[in-house]
């Protein structure tokens, strides 16, 4: 096991609702990134937070947001749920190191994923 | 945008056979990752190429980076029932972003 949690494991919504999802990242680390992954498809960026801050997102509307708290853990929110949404929504946890900028990008280590279906 | 593509989709093989999966990126990359995915599971790390040219080799599987660091290679060498799921590669961009590729999974004939 990778020490990433994710909750719910799965959820069930509506077109229009709003949803959040959690992640405990390793400790250790200070890096989440957050992942879509439809059914047979690889997992697609949706961003990534370093030290409590956005540092890079994917081609997702605004409607995605997220959140780092100071213990690493963080949230995905997406509001005005569509058809389209339903996936497996995976967190990674990683350790970057600084030195100047963010530079080295280590492993990745996955969470279980949450699996969201809209209806 | 930047783009990391990945051939085949799919592999089938009899057991024994050889697998290899390749990606290729439109822009140079820092690294290059590599991950397992379990049918239903969740991506695993298996390495990570940093170098130009650089050859990893774990048990029975072979990584490569290219010189240019624009493609990379996993190859696998008598496959056996375990190794089933699907590959990723994972590029590093200059946005210290991971650019994933769309997987090549790996089916064993029965």
């Amino acid at each position: 096991e990778t020490g990433v949690t994710q909750s719910p494991t799965h959820l069930i919504k509506t077109r229009g609702q709003q949803v959040t999802l959690r992640c405990s990242s390793q400790s250790g680390h200070n890096t989440v990134s957050w992942y879509q992954q439809a059914l047979g498809q690889g997992p697609q960026f949706i961003f990534q937070y370093y030290r409590e801050e956005e540092n890079g997102r994917g081609n997702f509307p605004p409607r995605f947001s997220g959140l780092q708290f100071p213990n690493y853990s963080s949230e995905l929110n997406v509001n005005a749920l569509e058809l389209d949404d339903s996936a497996l929504y995976l967190c990674a946890s990683s350790f970057s190191g600084l030195a100047g900028g963010l530079t080295h990008v280590n492993e990745q280590f996955f969470g279980p994923g949450t699996r969201l279906t809209v209806l | 945008g930047q783009q990391v593509m990945q051939i085949p989709q799919y592999q089938h093989v009899q057991e024994g056979e050889d697998f290899t999966t390749y990606c290729n990126s439109s822009t140079t990359l820092s690294n290059i990752q590599w991950y397992k995915q379990r049918p239903g599971g969740h991506p695993v790390f298996l390495i990570q190429l940093v170098k130009s040219g650089e050859v990893k080799k774990q048990k029975r599987l072979t990584f490569q980076f290219g010189e240019a660091k624009k493609n990379s290679s996993l190859h696998i060498t008598a496959t056996q029932t375990t190794d089933v799921g699907t590959y990723f590669c994972a590029g590093l961009d200059s946005n210290y972003q991971l650019i994933w590729g769309a997987g090549t999974k790996l089916i064993i004939k029965p």
